[in-house]
């Protein structure tokens, strides 16, 4: 069965140190999404993209993040000077065109989990 | 905004016993999602509910939406230590936006 895969699954970092979180969705999903999951919180958006382009992002997602697809396949969010409190789980998904379906889903990979020291 | 909001948020119970969890969402929405999370792991995706009335059923959990009330409810059917962990519901407002969760309701079934 097809999946979103995300890599690396924990990262640890120092503080002001650039990140950069990978994930393979699922071949053919159009749409794309990362959330992250602070500790004992819930899970909170911070972006969206399709067509090669940020479709909707939350307030959280601020200059020091960006989105890309470089190549067709992954899916990457990066981190440029990273804080104590961007120390979380972060999740990418993927979904289907929506207009082929009304039984698509967001699909979540397994998460890597950002440690800043 | 859409806001979205479980309870209870935390839920002890004994095995055998049955029990509801609650979502209330505050704007209509296109699709509605149960999940399951244990302990630093990811989401487990357990129900899609996309239409009002709508019921799905997995084992010991069946889930329902009523969209007229913007509820919807996940109840579990005696209850088995295996079911122990958080579980979120996550509204879409609209098919390809944002996932919107709530707060998450940590289960302990206890033996």
């Amino acid at each position: 069965e097809p999946e979103v895969t995300q890599t690396p699954s924990h990262q640890v970092t120092q503080m002001g140190q650039e990140v950069i979180l990978r994930c393979v969705p699922i071949s053919n999903h159009l749409y794309f999404y990362w959330y992250r999951q602070i500790l004992g919180q819930k899970v909170e958006f911070l972006v969206s993209f399709y067509n090669n382009e940020i479709s909707e992002k939350s307030e959280i997602f601020d200059d020091q993040f960006s989105v890309e697809r470089p190549d067709g396949s992954n899916f990457t969010l990066k981190i440029r000077s990273t804080k104590l409190e961007d120390s979380a789980m972060y999740f990418c998904a993927s979904e289907d065109s929506v207009i082929l379906s009304s039984y698509n889903e967001q699909f979540f990979g397994p998460g890597t989990r950002l440690t800043v020291l | 905004e859409l806001k979205v909001e479980q309870n209870p948020l935390f839920l002890s119970m004994q095995e055998g016993k049955n029990y509801t969890i609650y979502c209330n969402y505050s704007t209509t929405s296109d699709r509605l999602y149960w999940y399951r999370q244990d302990p630093g792991k990811s989401l487990e995706s357990l129900f899609v509910l996309l239409s009002n009335g709508a019921v799905k059923q997995e084992g010991r959990l069946m889930a329902s939406l009523d969209t007229k009330a913007r509820l919807s409810t996940l109840h579990i059917t005696a209850a088995v230590h295996d079911l122990s962990a958080t579980y979120f519901c996550a509204v879409e407002e609209t098919s390809g936006s944002r996932l919107t969760f709530g707060e998450g309701t940590q289960l302990t079934v206890n033996p």
